[in-house]
């Protein structure tokens, strides 16, 4: 079974550009995550879908921050414009669970961003 | 607000040590804990996840165990090899399902 799957895995941008990042969960998982990872600390939860609904955003920086998952399925998290702060290793997750909250988070490879 | 402490921040033992890393939380308000490991430069892998009415869990080498009323976890990894070399985090999860990270505890197992 393939697990989360993120893209993509580098990415360098100059400070103000945009930038977007990619996941496709484990098939039958229905809700997923983004997290953010700074060097030498755990992840933050960003933002968690419940198909296709955003039930917690309330991490999201939604100035320059957004986020969808269209069909319940592949979400992309966007930057826009980006800051020299934003560089950091951006996580996603998915999991079965839609309230139990009994069932393990699956975490995909991540996408390292810097912005220079 | 939940917080979750992992002393050490770093490890390094030789190979064949039994060893401990700890985890503490503020709330002992928890669906579960999990117990990831991560290397350079990758994603999480999940090794342990322990339900808040269980003591503890098992698989191969690795233990982990929770006392949720002192709001602390500890792995215990037995016969330490170089291959365990990684940084390992544990998470508690609350309502709204939501995990709160430590910020990790880096071993290195030395040959």
């Amino acid at each position: 079974e393939a697990g989360v799957v993120q893209s993509p895995r580098y990415k360098i941008i100059e400070k103000k550009q945009p930038v977007a990042f990619w996941c496709n969960p484990i098939s039958g998982h229905n809700t997923l995550y983004w997290y953010l990872q700074n060097l030498g600390q755990g992840p933050e939860l960003l933002i968690r879908y419940e198909n296709e609904e955003a039930v917690d955003d309330s991490q999201l920086p939604k100035d320059r921050f957004s986020a969808e998952r269209l069909k319940g399925v592949d979400s992309t998290l966007k930057i826009q414009p980006a800051e020299l702060g934003d560089s950091a290793v951006y996580l996603c997750a998915s999991s079965l669970d839609a309230g139990t909250g009994t069932y393990e988070q699956y975490f995909g490879p991540g996408t390292r961003l810097t912005v220079t | 607000k939940q917080e979750v402490t992992q002393i050490p921040a770093a490890l390094s033992v030789p190979e064949g040590e039994n060893l401990v890393l700890n985890c503490s939380f503020t709330d002992s308000a928890i669906y579960n804990l999990q117990w990831f490991r991560q290397d350079p430069g990758k994603g999480l892998t999940s090794l342990l996840l322990i339900q808040s009415s269980q003591r503890e869990q098992t698989s191969g080498r690795l233990n982990a165990s929770l006392d949720k009323s002192s709001g602390r976890s500890t792995l215990y990894i037995a016969a330490s090899q170089p291959g365990d070399s990684a940084t390992y985090l544990c998470a508690v999860r609350q309502g709204a399902q939501k995990l709160v990270f430590g910020q990790g505890t880096r071993l290195t197992i030395n040959p």
